[in-house]
């Protein structure tokens, strides 16, 4: 089944604690994406990547890093979370062919920054 | 500045009733648009998507949209709503070739019995 899972779920830290969400699509997709989801602002991108090693800044970059070492992971890094991180974030990968794409989203984790 | 706008935060209808959902966009070049949906607690589900040709289109779940390019809009419609339309929807525009999608604030969908 085509999809992309990110772990964990749920997951509730404090200030200043390094965490990493997982991402993993299972499509060979080439465009993987991350967004935060805030209540009144919609979804906004934090990172993308076009393909393995090239990662660039979405909207709402500050505090956050990204990794692309492999097609099939793009993991969220917060180095020094802290409380206004609090969010919804969601993972996506699309893939491109002649100008169609199609984007699919994980299932979402809610983060919770004491 | 690329942009999205949904002017409606809220909307509630009767069941059975016809929907609307407006969106305005703001983007240099022809954009690629779409309206994804959120039911409660759930990821996103793409419901639809126009990137060239009938400005008409068709999706999942008995929805269409039409893009306008004079009014820089792309509204979300169904005949007949149902119960469980009731969720959350995005209006979203893409940008070509980077995987990156802008996304509206959202719309509410509340639906009366």
């Amino acid at each position: 089944e085509a999809q992309v899972t990110q772990n964990p779920r749920y997951l509730i830290t404090v200030t200043g604690k390094k965490l990493t969400v997982t991402c993993s699509q299972n499509m060979n997709h080439e465009y993987m994406s991350w967004y935060r989801q805030d209540p009144g602002l919609g979804l906004r991108q934090i990172y993308y990547s076009m393909n393995v090693e090239v990662t660039d800044k979405g909207d709402v970059p500050e505090g956050y890093k990204v990794s692309r070492k492999e097609k099939r992971n793009f993991p969220l890094i917060l180095e020094s979370p802290s409380p206004n991180q609090t969010s919804l974030y969601f993972c996506a990968s699309s893939y491109w062919d002649r100008g169609k794409e199609t984007q699919y989203f994980g299932p979402g984790t809610r983060l919770l920054v004491l | 500045a690329q942009s999205v706008t949904q002017p409606d935060i809220h909307i509630t209808v009767s069941e059975g009733a016809s929907l609307e959902l407006r969106c305005n966009y703001s983007y240099g070049a022809t954009p690629y648009l779409f309206w994804y949906v959120q039911s409660p607690g759930q990821g996103l589900q793409l419901l639809l998507k126009y990137f060239s040709g009938d400005t008409l289109v068709q999706g999942i779940k008995g929805f269409e949209a039409e893009f306008k390019r004079s009014q820089s809009s792309f509204n979300l419609r169904k005949p007949s709503v149902h119960w469980s339309d009731a969720a959350e929807y995005f209006c979203a525009v893409g940008a070509r070739n980077t995987g990156k999608l802008i996304f509206g604030q959202g719309t509410t969908l509340q639906v009366k019995p």
